[in-house]
């Protein structure tokens, strides 16, 4: 069974420009989450869908991140205009359930912004 | 509020010996604890976990210990082996953060002597 895959593995992007991470979850993962590590600092989560719906979207940082999961498939996590606190890795993750069921993290997109 | 927080930063230790990494929680009222091991270049690993109703749980050659008395939980991993070596984060997925988002600590990098 395919493991939760991103894309690109790397992002080296300029100040202001735009940047689009992708998602693919374990097949049959109704959810799927985004977290990102930024500065050394702790794993935070970002946001989480339930087949195409936003669940959660507390941890989202500014209306420069844009997340959709259309047909409930795939994610996007567009940031745009970039900024250079932007920096870090951001990582996916799918789980089958919601409540409390492990969640599968895929290998991270590390993004830097100059 | 909802906290996890690892001691130390770091750990060293000989390869063939326990390996023994501590946590803190601050919230009496968390019920779901994981712990998870991330290797460069990937994503976090799930290993174990732990639910509040139970004081220890055992996989193969680690074991989590969840004293709620003090807020404590241990990874331990028995006869540590050069694949051991990466950062170690504890984590809890408890039912008031809306049980879906994962907090994760610090993380400790654990690396092994020869």
């Amino acid at each position: 069974e395919a493991g939760v895959t991103q894309f690109p593995s790397h992002s080296v992007i300029e100040k202001g420009q735009t940047v689009t991470l992708r998602c693919d979850p374990i097949s049959g993962h109704d959810n799927l989450y985004w977290y990102r590590r930024v500065m050394g600092k702790e794993i935070k989560f970002l946001l989480h869908f339930v087949k195409e719906s936003k669940q959660d979207e507390s941890g989202m940082p500014n209306n420069r991140f844009l997340a959709e999961r259309t047909g409930g498939t795939y994610s996007t996590l567009k940031v745009q205009p970039a900024e250079l606190e932007d920096s870090g890795v951001y990582f996916c993750a799918s789980s089958h359930g919601t409540s409390q069921e492990t969640q599968y993290f895929g290998p991270g997109t590390r993004l830097l912004v100059l | 509020g909802e906290s996890v927080g690892l001691h130390l930063p770091t750990l060293s230790v000989q390869e063939g010996d326990n390996s023994i990494i501590n946590c803190a929680y601050s919230n009496s009222a968390s019920d779901y604890f994981i712990w998870y091991k991330q290797e460069s270049g990937k994503g976090p690993q799930f290993i174990i976990d732990i639910r509040s109703n139970m004081d220890k749980r055992q996989g193969q050659r680690v074991t989590v210990l969840l004293n709620k008395t003090v807020k404590h939980l241990s990874l331990q991993i028995a006869a540590t082996q050069p694949g051991d070596s990466a950062v170690y984060f504890c984590a809890e997925n408890s039912w008031y953060s809306s049980a879906s988002k994962i907090i994760f600590g610090s993380g400790t990098r654990l690396s092994i002597r020869p």
